[in-house]
């Protein structure tokens, strides 16, 4: 199994709202991210988890609250979002080193009204 | 975190070769180069990857300069379903993934 699953595939949510995005994979994979995607641009790269820690905060907000409950869970809580936070958001996963591929999810599509 | 330098677009047509370019002059001798492509409304896709010698797999290959300063991605015979942003990154040990802007491929029927 080469998946990674997340969910929602779509998410609506108002400015005061409390919402988190899952990702979850079952390759055994050690190293877990968050990207942000905006249309026509690449992703960039939010958070890194390696062993269920958090090795890499790339100066986000605090209104974006990642948590790494298990190897095979990573979750993104949403809190006080801007309508600018809407995007695209990929979670991907890969065995600990820079010689091992990335497989990516599907992504979460999110619009902040 | 070493950067990328690729075309922005590039055209083909169906079942020629393309031969996608990447500049990485500030690559260091553990960065490994990786290719992923994304096709519209999905997640980024592996393509292949190599350190310093060229590699083949059932996607592409990939070739790679002598001096690790610049590498090609190369479809043999491009089909529409290869129409995608491709991009060229690099990785460190300190497990940083960055992405480029990317070359977004058109394949003409």
């Amino acid at each position: 199994d080469t998946e990674v699953t997340q969910t929602p595939k779509h998410l609506v949510m108002g400015m005061t709202n409390k919402k988190s995005l899952k990702c979850e994979q079952h390759m055994g994979h050690r190293a877990m991210y968050w990207y942000k995607q905006k249309a026509k641009k690449p992703p960039e790269l939010m958070f890194v988890y390696s062993y269920e820690k958090l090795s890499i905060n790339e100066s986000v907000p605090s209104r974006f609250s990642p948590e790494c409950p298990n190897s095979s869970l990573l979750n993104l809580h949403l809190h006080a979002l801007q309508p600018e936070d809407s995007a695209l958001y990929l979670c991907a996963s890969s065995q600990l080193g820079s010689l091992y591929e990335q497989y990516f999810g599907p992504g979460t599509r999110l619009t902040v009204t | 975190d070493a950067k990328t330098t690729q075309p922005n677009s590039m055209e083909s047509n169906e079942e020629e070769p393309v031969h996608l370019p990447c500049n990485h002059s500030t690559i260091s001798g553990t960065d490994y180069i990786h290719w992923y492509r994304q096709l519209p409304s999905q997640g980024p896709e592996y393509v292949i990857h190599g350190l310093t010698s060229n590699v083949n797999n059932r996607m592409a290959s990939l070739a790679i300069a002598e001096d690790r300063k610049s590498s090609t991605l190369i479809l043999h015979r491009a089909t529409l379903r290869d129409a995608a942003v491709y991009y060229c990154i690099l990785r460190d040990v300190g497990n940083q993934f960055y992405f480029g802007t990317g070359t977004s491929l058109t394949v003409i029927p």
